[in-house]
């Protein structure tokens, strides 16, 4: 089974650039999560999407968008791109449908991304 | 918001030796995940806890959900120079309730 998959691996922005990350996640996984991925601040959560729909919400700037599509890909988009967002963007997916405790997340190899 | 604490923040430990790590919480959690990190990869998920006092294995891996499920531990035991990478913990309330991660413990281990 193929596992979580980030496209591109690697990007380089400049500032006030926006920036479309994308993310496929395990076949039959139907929850994607992003988070934000840097040295001081650990792992940041974004925001969740199930079912086209955004299920949860992190405390990032409206500029952090993203979507879910009917075949549970996903894409985040950052706009207006600041020095600050030079991190490593991670995508996660989960089965969905435990009802005791949470699923287990399984996470892709990220999108690094640079801002200059 | 709920936090994780995740102790020690790096450790330096010589190649043979067992290793110790654990994560406390204020909150109450319904799950415990043990995740592992290597430079330039994602996390890999190594253990799931779910229920209060569990004890569960992978190979030379051992993690606990501790019985006031506020807290878990991870031992590594034997460590050896692929062991190397950040070690996060991560508590869930289940349901839809996201998880929260600790800021990992980095693992340095000489051969």
């Amino acid at each position: 089974k193929a596992g979580v998959t980030q496209t591109p691996r690697y990007l380089i922005k400049t500032r006030g650039q926006q920036v479309t990350l994308s993310c496929s996640p395990i076949s039959g996984h139907r929850s994607v999560s992003w988070y934000q991925q840097t040295p001081g601040q650990g792992l940041q959560f974004l925001f969740e999407y199930f079912s086209e729909t955004q299920r949860n919400k992190g405390n990032f700037p409206g500029r952090f968008s993203g979507r879910q599509f009917s075949n549970s890909r996903s894409e985040m988009n950052v706009s207006t791109l600041e020095l600050g967002d030079s991190a490593l963007y991670l995508c996660a997916s989960s089965l969905v449908g435990r009802r005791l405790g949470n699923e287990k997340l399984f996470f892709g190899s990220g999108t690094q991304l640079s801002v200059l | 918001g709920q936090q994780l604490n995740q102790s020690p923040q790096s450790m330096f430990i010589q190649e043979g030796e067992d290793v110790s790590m654990n994560c406390t919480s204020s909150s109450i959690f319904n799950t415990w995940l043990w995740y592992k990190q290597e430079p330039g990869e994602g996390p890999v998920l190594l253990i799931a806890l779910y229920k209060a006092g569990e004890l569960t294995s992978n190979g030379r891996l051992t993690a606990q959900f501790g019985i006031t499920r506020k807290d878990s531990f991870l031992n590594i035991s034997a460590s050896i120079p692929s062991d190397v990478g950040i070690y996060f913990c991560a508590g869930g309330q289940g349901g839809s309730e996201k998880l929260v991660f600790g800021k990992g413990t980095k693992l340095t281990v000489n051969p």
